[in-house]
């Protein structure tokens, strides 16, 4: 199975909103509801933000939002912050009863 | 709380298997409401799904290494375990181990695995 798409860096101005996508099939994250993004800072374990495309597990910020459309989903963070500056990878279920994780995003704060 | 935590042995030699067991506090890992999960990351590098045991014992693996990834579970002291043989230097990551439920919501704090004679 092939890793999902994202693009390597994205960056933005604190304040200001960023959008990261996650490209898939239709076997994966075109398929299922089941998408999934995580944050990881350095040396840390990923943490997850949204679960089901859309949804904030109980503490994140309403900051971060999740949507998908088609074959691609997407994270956006508004109202970007120091600290959102991180790795963040998406992940999808799969046809096959599978998982599978994106190919990661770099998020810079300038 | 639950907790995962997943020490593991630090330094495998090629060709031989490589071990972990997570062990889960403050929760059952017979929850039917869960599945329990292994994911590495290579140095430097992206996450890469191994594979997900449920506590019945039924697996499901990543096409790619499913040769060589066995996962087994035990109840009676709250672990799931990987198995990872004929390993090579390609090997070399942080494993965690992981709850999830369509998605992944407990992470284990990952242990770094070297391949290396």
């Amino acid at each position: 199975q092939s890793a999902l798409t994202q693009p390597a860096s994205v960056s933005g101005s604190p304040g200001q909103s960023i959008t990261i996508s996650c490209t898939g099939t239709s076997s994966d994250v075109g398929g299922y509801k089941y998408v999934s993004w995580y944050q990881q800072h350095p040396g840390k374990a990923p943490k997850l933000m949204i679960y089901d495309v859309s949804n904030r597990p109980s503490g994140i910020s309403n900051r971060f939002s999740g949507s998908k459309s088609g074959n691609t989903a997407s994270l956006t963070i508004s109202g970007l912050q120091a600290e959102d500056e991180a790795d963040y990878y998406c992940s999808s279920f799969t046809i096959s009863s599978t998982y599978v994780f994106g190919t990661g995003t770099k998020v810079t704060v300038l | 709380q639950l907790h995962l935590q997943e020490p593991g042995p630090g330094l495998v030699k090629p060709s031989e298997t490589l071990s972990l067991t997570c062990t889960v506090s403050g929760g059952s890992i017979s929850s039917s409401s869960y599945y329990w999960g292994w994911i590495r990351q290579p140095p430097g590098k992206g996450l890469e799904w191994i594979g997900t045991i449920y506590y019945s014992g039924n697996t499901y693996y990543n096409p790619s290494l499913k040769s060589r990834v066995t996962m087994s579970v035990d109840t009676s002291k709250n672990q799931f375990s990987l198995n990872l043989s004929s390993v090579t230097a390609a090997d070399t990551a942080v494993y965690y181990c992981a709850r999830h439920q369509g998605y992944f919501d407990l992470w284990g704090r990952g242990t770094l695995v070297i391949v290396s004679s």
